[in-house]
């Protein structure tokens, strides 16, 4: 059975680039069998898919937040990674990593999540 | 991109009695459609998936149907544990969530 975990800062300032590592243990991040997400959730409100990755490098990112994401993997970590620049208050959130099974494509193995606040 | 739309916002019931939730996405999804359970502090977790298989380890009292542009999600007889926000996501199109429902005890 999968287990993700988040890990990175919880606080960011504002213009500033927001970093988050995802480790992946109890199956290979080089599988074909999964694709790699992040999601997160603002405090009190509903959830936002930011973007995923599949272990060939191949990387779909949200329309609305695309110009500032950056997803990628790191295999010999059994890791993978976002980066959303330039944030705002507005990108206070539960930041979540997810695995999304190719069999179905929807988030089957959650993160506990990670709070990230933006602020100075 | 696909708005989901989810119906009603809060559900009051009691344990015992039925829950029927709607979700309505803005154009068809065929069957690319599924409900998560998210309870306070934790991660969600997928209940069905491509609008009526359960997934692994979930009750049968969860029940998922509808195709296109509506889906429901019936919980058949709800448990104290089923007491939750509830989320519709969408697959046709990227990837998109529907703004939840919450079931809450009566």
């Amino acid at each position: 059975q999968l287990q993700l975990q988040e890990s990175g800062p919880g606080l960011v300032k504002p213009s500033e680039t927001l970093s988050l590592t995802c480790t992946v243990s109890g199956g290979s991040i080089s599988s074909s069998s999964y694709y790699w997400g992040w999601i997160r959730q603002p405090p009190g409100k509903g959830l936002e898919w930011i973007g995923s990755i599949y272990y060939s490098g191949s990387t779909y990112y949200n329309p609305s937040l695309k110009s500032r994401v950056t997803i990628s993997v790191d295999t010999s970590k059994n890791q993978f990674s976002l980066k959303l620049s330039s944030v705002t208050a507005a990108d206070t959130a539960v930041y979540y990593c997810a695995s999304e099974a190719t069999v179905i494509e929807y988030f089957d193995y959650w993160g506990q999540g990670t709070l990230v606040t933006v602020s100075s | 991109e696909i708005v989901l739309t989810q119906s009603p916002a809060t559900l009051s019931l009691s344990p015992g009695e039925r829950a029927t939730l709607s979700c309505r996405a803005s154009q068809s999804v065929s069957s690319y459609l599924a409900w998560y359970q998210q309870k306070p502090g934790q991660a969600p977790r997928l209940l069905i998936y491509d609008a009526s298989n359960r997934a692994t380890g979930i009750p049968a009292r969860f029940s998922g149907s509808g195709s296109g542009t509506d889906f429901t999600l019936t919980i058949s007889s709800l448990e104290p544990e089923d007491f939750a926000v509830y989320y519709c996501q969408q697959r046709s199109n990227w990837r998109t969530f529907g703004p939840g429902t919450k079931v809450d005890i009566k």
